[in-house]
């Protein structure tokens, strides 16, 4: 079964900091799409990024950019000078042949100011 | 704002009741998909239409049935409603089937059974 595992049920950090979030999943599949949802507390799922499996280069979007491990199939955020209004849960989900997304549990981040 | 609107915002019943849940989604999208997201919890899969028929299902109890009209909206359909049944529910979009396609959720209905 495909599965997708965050580790991290929480973090948080000051204001301006860099953070990452960690998901790994399992998947028999070659070619496959990842990406990461943000749900802020007004509860909208919001696209963050996303990565294309078969694309070696990791996927930027302003300030979130992932590091892609295929073989090791990791699938990291980075955040980089983390902003209030980034305080919100965040999901990594990876969708199927049948185009199914199947999500993680997430990871609640709180910024600091 | 995504495009997709859902509606009731807001549903309170009963258990063993029935309810109806809408989709609309963005203009020109052909796929609708539906979530549920319990307490604190990920999205979990239901449904899937595409352009008027079933594409695939998720974990979708028996209870539960779907449908997408030849105008292209959804509607969920929850019956012998359970406690357990308390949940956000996401309808999302998309243009087509690709897998690269961004899904676009509208703001969720969230339903308490009491």
């Amino acid at each position: 079964a495909q599965t997708v595992t965050q580790s991290q049920p929480e973090m948080s950090v000051q204001e301006a900091e860099t953070v990452t979030l960690s998901c790994t999943y399992d998947t028999s599949e070659n070619n496959y799409y990842l990406f990461w949802y943000k749900q802020p507390p007004s509860r909208q799922m919001i696209l963050v990024i996303r990565q294309e499996a078969y694309k070696q280069q990791n996927a930027t979007e302003n300030r979130f950019s992932v590091n892609f491990q295929k073989a090791a199939k990791s699938f990291s955020l980075k955040i980089s000078d983390s902003q209030l209004g980034d305080t919100a849960m965040y999901f990594c989900a990876f969708i199927d042949s049948n185009y199914q997304l199947i999500w993680g549990a997430g990871t609640k981040l709180i910024i600091k100011p | 704002d995504s495009g997709v609107t859902q509606t009731p915002k807001h549903l309170i019943t009963a258990t063993g009741q029935r309810v109806t849940l809408r989709c609309s989604p963005r203009s020109g999208d052909l796929s609708v998909y539906w979530y549920q997201q319990s307490l604190d919890q990920g999205l979990q899969f239901l449904i899937q239409y595409y352009n008027g028929e079933e594409r695939a299902k998720g974990n979708i109890l028996e209870r539960f049935s779907a449908q997408q009209f030849p105008d292209l909206h959804s509607e969920l359909n929850l019956s012998s409603l359970e406690l357990g049944d308390s949940a956000l529910y996401f309808c999302a979009s998309a243009a087509f089937l690709s897998s690269y396609n961004e899904q676009f959720f509208g703001p969720g209905t969230r339903l308490t059974v009491l």
